[in-house]
């Protein structure tokens, strides 16, 4: 139980495009979603925190309009790039809390998706 | 603030030989303390995690850990590496509250030599 997927594991698109990123969990509710950078060689960068139904708070130094998280149901949220460029090439992981007792103290991560701007 | 160290950006061992990579967190309530493995190009895998109860814990893959209050320590620990451990390892803390992200270390990498 408890998986998390994401979708598609690695895109390549053009400089000025915009790319859309899905993220859903499979198995249970998850009221909360958080997105994640990860350059080469390094950890896990903490990008928003998304809940269902409302707007994402997203860290500092995070540009709200260039990465738009949208979290329209329990099991989806979605993070799109808009007017990438090529220093948005990075890997994005996204993880989902659950909302039961057994599930709640944990987060559950996706594979990552691999972001190649060119 | 919850903080996460990882003091060993690097660490190499021989295979067959015994593993400790080393955690300290900081947190203000009781943390709940978790150990993911990361292949090049991969995902987070979970090794094991603690909540409460036994401060020894056991994960897959023959891992253990050994939560430490009083020197807010989280150690990861293997008997005898195998090559296919090389990886990157990351420690993390979080806390039973639906909006607080778990915080990562900085991670350790750590390779396999034969």
């Amino acid at each position: 139980g408890a998986v998390v997927s994401q979708h598609p594991s690695w895109v390549i698109c053009k400089s000025g495009t915009s790319v859309k990123i899905e993220c859903r969990s499979l198995d249970f509710q998850a009221t909360t979603m958080f997105w994640y950078r990860q350059f080469p060689k390094q950890s896990l960068m903490l990008m928003a925190t998304s809940n269902e139904g409302s707007k994402a708070t997203y860290e500092q130094g995070v540009e709200k309009d260039k990465f738009l998280i949208n979290h329209a149901s329990l099991t989806l949220s979605t993070l799109t790039v808009t007017s990438a460029h090529p220093e948005d090439s990075s890997f994005y992981i996204c993880s989902a809390r659950g909302n039961d007792e057994g599930n709640a103290y944990e987060q559950y991560f996706g594979p990552g998706t691999r972001l190649t701007v060119t | 603030a919850q903080s996460v160290t990882q003091p060993d950006i690097h660490i190499t061992v021989s295979e067959g030989a015994s593993l400790e990579l080393r955690c300290n967190y900081s947190y203000g309530a009781t943390p709940y303390l978790f150990w993911y493995v990361q292949s090049p190009g991969q995902g987070l895998q979970l090794l094991l995690k603690y909540f409460s109860g036994d401060t020894l814990v056991q994960g897959i893959k023959g891992f253990e850990a050994e939560f430490k209050r009083s020197q807010s320590s989280f150690n990861l620990r293997k008997p005898s590496v195998h090559w296919s451990d090389a990886a990157e390892y990351f420690c993390a803390v979080g806390a039973y509250s639906g909006n607080t992200p778990l915080v990562f270390g900085k991670g350790t990498r750590l390779s396999v030599i034969a």
